[in-house]
C-alpha cells in the first residue's frame, strides 16, 4: 500500500512558540492531503484540506490564522500551529489522496504527530 | 449534512467469537462510500474495508465483513474469529462522492477489547 509519513512523531514545545508538522506522501503524488485532529479516546476532526499550490480549505471553526497549512509540493503539506497553547496539545494525523482514474481515491494516513505544550 | 453515528462507546469479545460494530449514517446524496479503520494504540489508522452505495454484494476483506443495509443506512462491520491483536479503537466514515473532495467524516468510534 501508499506510504505517509509525518515528521515529528512527537514533539514538545513551550506555551507561545510555533510548531511545523510535515506530512509525505513517499510513493505517490498528492495534490490534496488532509490535517485532522484527535483528543484521547474521541474522534478524529478534519482540520482542513490542503490543496498543493492553492490556499487551504478550512473547517468551520478552524483558526487559520493558528493553524497555518502549506502544500508547496505534491509530496509535502505542512501544519503550523502558531503560538502553540496547552489546549493545542493533541494529535494530528493527515492523510494523502491517491487518486486513481475515474475514482476519487483513497486516503493513506500518517502515523500522526502527538503534541505536548507545556 | 452527512453524519456518522456509532452507539457503542465500548465493547468486549471472547477470544475466537464473533463482535459485531455498529454504524449508522445520514446522507442525502445517492452515491457514497462507507470505510472502517482500526486504530491501535499506536495511532496509526488502518484501513480495514470499503462498500460501495452501489455495491450489490456486501464487502468481505478476510476476517472483516460489512453488513451493508441501504435501506436502514447502516454499515455495521463484523470481525469473525476475534484475536488479541484486534483489541484497538474502530472508525466508521463515510466519503461523499458529490462533494468531489475526497472527505472522510467519522464516527465517534468503539473501543473493542478482546479478552483471553
Amino acid at each position: 500500500g501508499a506510504v505517509v509519513s509525518q515528521h515529528p512523531s512527537w514533539v514538545i514545545c513551550k506555551s507561545g512558540t510555533s510548531v511545523k508538522i510535515e506530512c509525505r506522501s513517499l510513493d505517490f503524488q498528492a495534490t490534496t492531503m488532509f490535517w485532522y485532529r484527535q483528543f484521547p479516546k474521541q474522534s478524529l476532526m478534519l482540520m482542513a484540506t490542503s490543496n498543493e499550490g492553492s490556499k487551504a480549505t478550512y473547517e468551520q471553526g478552524v483558526e487559520k490564522d493558528k493553524f497555518l497549512i502549506n502544500h508547496a509540493s505534491l509530496t509535502l503539506s505542512t501544519l503550523t500551529v502558531t503560538s502553540a497553547h496547552p489546549e493545542d496539545s493533541s494529535f494530528y494525523i493527515c492523510s494523502a489522496l491517491r487518486t486513481s482514474g475515474r475514482s476519487l481515491g483513497e486516503q493513506y494516513f500518517g502515523p500522526g504527530t502527538r503534541l505536548t505544550v507545556t | 449534512a452527512q453524519k456518522i453515528t456509532q452507539t457503542q462507546p465500548g465493547m468486549f469479545v471472547q477470544e475466537k467469537e464473533a463482535v459485531t460494530l455498529d454504524c449508522t449514517y445520514d446522507t442525502s446524496d445517492p452515491s457514497y462510500g462507507l470505510f472502517w479503520y482500526k486504530q491501535p494504540s499506536s495511532g496509526e489508522m488502518i484501513f480495514l474495508i470499503y462498500q460501495g452505495s452501489y455495491d450489490q454484494q456486501n464487502a468481505t476483506e478476510g476476517r472483516y465483513s460489512l453488513n451493508f443495509q441501504k435501506a436502514r443506512k447502516s454499515a455495521n462491520l463484523v470481525i469473525s474469529a476475534s484475536q488479541l491483536g484486534d483489541s484497538a479503537m474502530y472508525f466508521c466514515a463515510m466519503r461523499e462522492t458529490s462533494s468531489n473532495t475526497g472527505k472522510l467524516i467519522f464516527g465517534q468510534g468503539t473501543t473493542l477489547q478482546v479478552k483471553p
